[in-house]
């Protein structure tokens, strides 16, 4: 398996644009997951989902940031408008199971707003 | 309030040497912890657990120790070598992943320097 692919590794856009972000996880994993790293807060999680439901969103900062899960092996984080502050890398993990399984994370987009 | 504490943010060790990473927790429900590593431009991956039964657990040249008296955990890499280098996530749950809580919480990074 190639492992989580995120798309696009790069994104630099500008204040009040929409920006969409998107993960593919391993297949045959039940759980995706959204995280967030910046240098204040770390690595946190934004919302996971567990057979394309989603289960705790509670981390999502605003109601800038949506995300989705259409099938079982796409998901994508949408911010819009975006801000200076969402710039950050955003990472998607997946796992066969939950904490009791690991969980494999993708290589991460590098947001930059402008 | 930061339930996942990794009080350093970084350490240089030499190679050969023992490397000791720390973290401490708030959260007395927290039973399964994790330490990931994480190279630049890349995603964390996993590198080894304990649950709070245990208070130890070795891999190879990575052993993580559990105090949960103290709420505290440490991860030992002995030796420690070069490509070691990458910044190390301590991470807790306490299992239920079913609700609000159960979230996998994460510290911030603990970067690992090991020199030749």
């Amino acid at each position: 398996d190639a492992g989580v692919i995120q798309s696009p590794r790069h994104e630099v856009t500008e204040m009040g644009q929409e920006v969409t972000l998107r993960c593919k996880p391993i297949s045959g994993h039940d759980y995706l997951f959204w995280y967030r790293q910046t240098m204040m807060r770390g690595l946190e999680l934004l919302i996971y989902f567990n057979n394309n439901v989603p289960i705790d969103d509670s981390g999502m900062p605003e109601d800038r940031f949506s995300a989705k899960m259409p099938n079982a092996s796409f998901s994508t984080l949408k911010i819009q408008p975006s801000e200076p502050r969402d710039s950050a890398v955003y990472f998607c993990a997946s796992s066969f199971n939950t904490v009791a399984d690991t969980q494999y994370f993708g290589p991460g987009t590098r947001l930059t707003v402008l | 309030d930061q339930q996942v504490k990794q009080n350093s943010p970084s350490l240089s060790v030499q190679e050969g040497r023992i490397s000791i990473l720390n973290c401490d927790y708030t959260n007395s429900m927290f039973d399964y912890f994790l330490w990931y590593k994480k190279y630049p431009a890349e995603g964390p991956t996993f590198l080894i657990s304990i649950s709070s039964i245990k208070d130890k657990n070795e891999d190879g040249r990575f052993t993580v120790f559990l105090n949960k008296s103290a709420k505290h955990l440490s991860l030992h890499i002995v030796p420690s070598q070069p490509g070691d280098s990458a910044v190390y996530f301590c991470a807790a749950s306490d299992g239920n992943y079913g609700g609000s809580q159960g979230n996998l919480i994460f510290g911030k990074g603990t970067k690992l320097s090991v020199k030749p």
